[in-house]
């Protein structure tokens, strides 16, 4: 199976621009998507694709992917952005297996 | 409004069953591939299953291969997720999610666009 990588912890400050990380071999073949998660809430598509916002949501978001690495950047973090964020592909594998990334704790100062 | 509902969950001893039912509304249902995710407390995203549009494609995590089952009633717009020989590790809250899909260029974009709000699996003796 594939795995995914991301930074347990980030920090930003108010109005500052902050990247989060996702790594794994099945990003070579599959764009990552992301989701932020809020506290007692379900997740949210944030990104997906090359670089794609659903409805809604705020064009601070954007991503990147280079390699095995895809990311979520914010600029001009807001406090609302103060959430947990997970980076989701398929499995490299060929089996069509979902995977994670354990997740990223975005914390704005 | 396009709308996913879960619903099913409860406690339930070691050993035991539970059957969870996501309710689709506002778009077609019969379209889309379907997932389930789960999250136990204080833990991470984890992907559990997928079933495809027509049921022709299912997919298990290995860490509920051969004790969930996956299955859908287009007619009825509804997921379902039966499972089996329940673990204390299955503990969690259970998430349907749609699952979208885009071609752009020489690339599929594989993305779960719809959520629920969840229903909490406690299995707990």
């Amino acid at each position: 199976s594939s795995e995914l990588t991301q930074d347990p912890a980030v920090s930003v400050a108010l109005g500052q621009t902050v990247r989060i990380t996702c790594q794994g071999d099945s990003l070579r073949s599959y764009y990552a998507s992301w989701y932020q998660q809020k506290p007692g809430q379900a997740p949210v598509l944030v990104i997906y694709g090359k670089n794609n916002r659903p409805s809604g949501i705020p064009d601070r978001f954007s991503g990147s992917s280079s390699g095995n690495t895809a990311s979520l950047t914010i600029t001009g973090a807001q406090a609302e952005d103060e959430a947990d964020y997970y980076c989701n592909s398929r499995d490299s594998s060929g089996n069509h297996l979902g995977v994670f990334g354990g997740g990223t704790k975005l914390t704005v100062l | 409004e396009v709308q996913l509902v879960e619903s099913g969950g409860g406690l339930v001893k070691p050993g035991g069953s539970l059957r969870l039912s996501c309710a689709a509304s506002g778009f077609t249902f019969s379209s889309y591939s379907m997932n389930w995710v789960r999250q136990a407390p204080g833990k991470g995203l984890e992907w559990v299953s997928s079933i495809s549009s027509s049921s022709s494609y299912i997919y298990y995590a290995d860490s509920v291969k051969g004790r969930f089952t996956i299955s859908r009633d287009n007619a009825k717009n509804s997921l379902y997720l039966q499972m089996n020989s329940l673990r204390a590790e299955d503990t969690a809250v259970y998430y349907c999610a749609r699952d979208s899909m885009e071609l752009r260029g020489y690339y599929y974009y594989y993305y779960m666009d719809v959520w629920g709000k969840g229903t909490t699996v406690t299995v707990s003796s």
